[in-house]
């Protein structure tokens, strides 16, 4: 099955600076990767995602990356502020016969700005 | 509109005992899946129900079961519950289907459980 590695598990930056969190995945079929953010307390949201067919994706401050070659996607964020601190997850999966698109996640990478 | 829905948010049972926790998806999305998270395991997945059917399945004993009804509420059930069984319980939905592209999940705030 699908395997997500997810790197660094925590990230100290302070704020103004850019954060870039880093999965990779085994399974070459998988073909959406979103990224979840959870804050402290609530529930995780879907703050970007990105399909396969596509490099690049940007909302305001925050961009994802994939490199389906190398089998790798990126989460950057830039000018950081410190509603930003929440744990990042992200993660892959593929359609298939039947519909499944059960998502394999990383275990998260708490990100942390200081002010 | 309305958003992903669980019930109740915290529990607090005894070692033994069963537990249900209710989960209504967002209006139209016929896939709910359901998480365990835990500190030391992240987001680990139980089950998903489409068209109350149980589609996938994840690697939990025979101990955590779930339903869903016809207008795609769901219901996950722990019986036996052990002390390891402590965790937040999310919900999620989703509009992904047979034929569609994946949209993502929407999660629910998730029920607290604590057992002891």
């Amino acid at each position: 099955g699908e395997n997500v590695e997810q790197h660094p598990s925590t990230l100290s930056v302070q704020e103004g600076d850019s954060a870039v969190i880093k999965c990779t995945y085994s399974d070459s079929a998988s073909n959406y990767f979103p990224w979840y953010k959870q804050e402290l307390g609530k529930r995780p949201q879907l703050i970007i995602d990105i399909r396969s067919n596509v490099g690049e994706k940007k909302d305001q401050r925050i961009a994802v990356t994939l490199n389906k070659t190398a089998k790798h996607f990126s989460l950057h964020i830039t000018e950081t502020q410190p509603e930003d601190s929440a744990v990042y997850f992200c993660a892959a999966s593929k359609g298939e016969p039947g519909g499944s698109y059960i998502p394999t996640f990383g275990r998260g990478t708490s990100l942390i700005v200081h002010p | 509109k309305a958003g992903v829905t669980q019930t109740p948010r915290y529990l607090i049972k005894t070692r033994g005992q069963q537990v249900t926790l209710s989960c209504s998806p967002i209006s139209g999305h016929r896939s709910v899946s359901w998480y365990q998270q835990t500190p030391g395991q992240g987001l680990q997945f139980l089950f998903e129900y489409f068209s109350e059917t149980q589609r996938n399945k994840g690697n939990f004993p025979g101990r955590f079961s779930g339903r869903q009804f016809s207008n795609s509420r769901s219901e996950m059930n722990v019986s036996t519950l052990e002390l390891g069984d402590s965790a937040l319980y999310l919900c999620a939905s989703s509009l992904a289907s047979k034929q569609g592209a994946d949209y993502g999940y929407t999660f629910g705030s998730g029920t607290r459980l604590t057992v002891v």
